[in-house]
């Protein structure tokens, strides 16, 4: 089993900033991926990117990247250049490489990019 | 590339009355997850199927059942509906693994009145 903490209910930041969310994570498994996925208002949940636990470099996808802290179980989201269309809320999730295990997430972020 | 698909979109209901959502995953994905996310919450885990065999149970209601079946898709059977099941109910699709991360539907949406 494992718990996945978002601190942050909300943010909001300029059009064309950067901006980092917040994930902290807790799992008795060795074996594990993140995510994070984004949720804009047409409540579709789309995947931006994932991590491997046992991989040391960050995943970095385009405008997306994140900071991967395994010893301290973080796993930030940065957005760079943001965009009007990355307002969304912003899940940060967790499953264990180890069967069919359930996805679970945090409790997610609004963000909101401001013109 | 094909898509998780849900139907119906949305689905309005009355309380004590039955409904069925049902989902169809992406083709070669093995397994299928059903979630429910309330007004301003994270999804929930309900249940999910593997190979159409029942693989995990979450918080589900006993007045829901779930079946996977010989093609793959997957039906959400609600029964007895309350208005506190008004929700986004999402189908995710995967494989075994999960390494990917699932592919979800665009989610139905149950309002019960």
């Amino acid at each position: 089993a494992q718990t996945v903490t978002q601190s942050q209910p909300e943010m909001s930041v300029q059009e064309a900033e950067t901006v980092t969310l917040s994930c902290t994570y807790d799992t008795s498994e060795n074996n594990y991926y993140l995510f994070w996925y984004k949720q804009p208002p047409s409540r579709q949940m789309i995947l931006v990117i994932r991590q491997e636990a046992y991989k040391q470099q960050n995943a970095t996808e385009n405008r997306f990247s994140v900071n991967f802290q395994k010893a301290a179980k973080s796993f930030s989201l940065k957005i760079s250049d943001s965009q009007l269309g990355d307002t969304a809320m912003y899940f940060c999730a967790c499953i264990s490489n180890f069967g069919n295990e359930k996805l679970t997430f945090g409790t997610g972020t609004r963000l909101t990019i401001i013109p | 590339a094909a898509g998780v698909i849900q139907s119906p979109r949305h689905l309005i209901k009355e309380k004590r009355e039955t409904a069925t959502l049902k989902c169809y995953p992406i083709p070669r994905h093995d397994t299928v997850y059903w979630y429910q996310q309330g007004p301003g919450q994270d999804p929930q885990f309900l249940i999910s199927f593997y190979e159409k065999m029942q693989s995990d149970k979450g918080s589900i209601p006993d007045r829901f059942s779930a079946q996977q079946f010989s093609d793959y898709h997957s039906e959400l059977n609600m029964s007895s509906l309350e208005l506190g099941d008004s929700a986004l109910y999402f189908c995710a699709s995967s494989l075994r693994t999960g390494g990917n991360g699932y592919t979800f539907g665009s989610g139905t949406r149950l309002t019960v009145v």
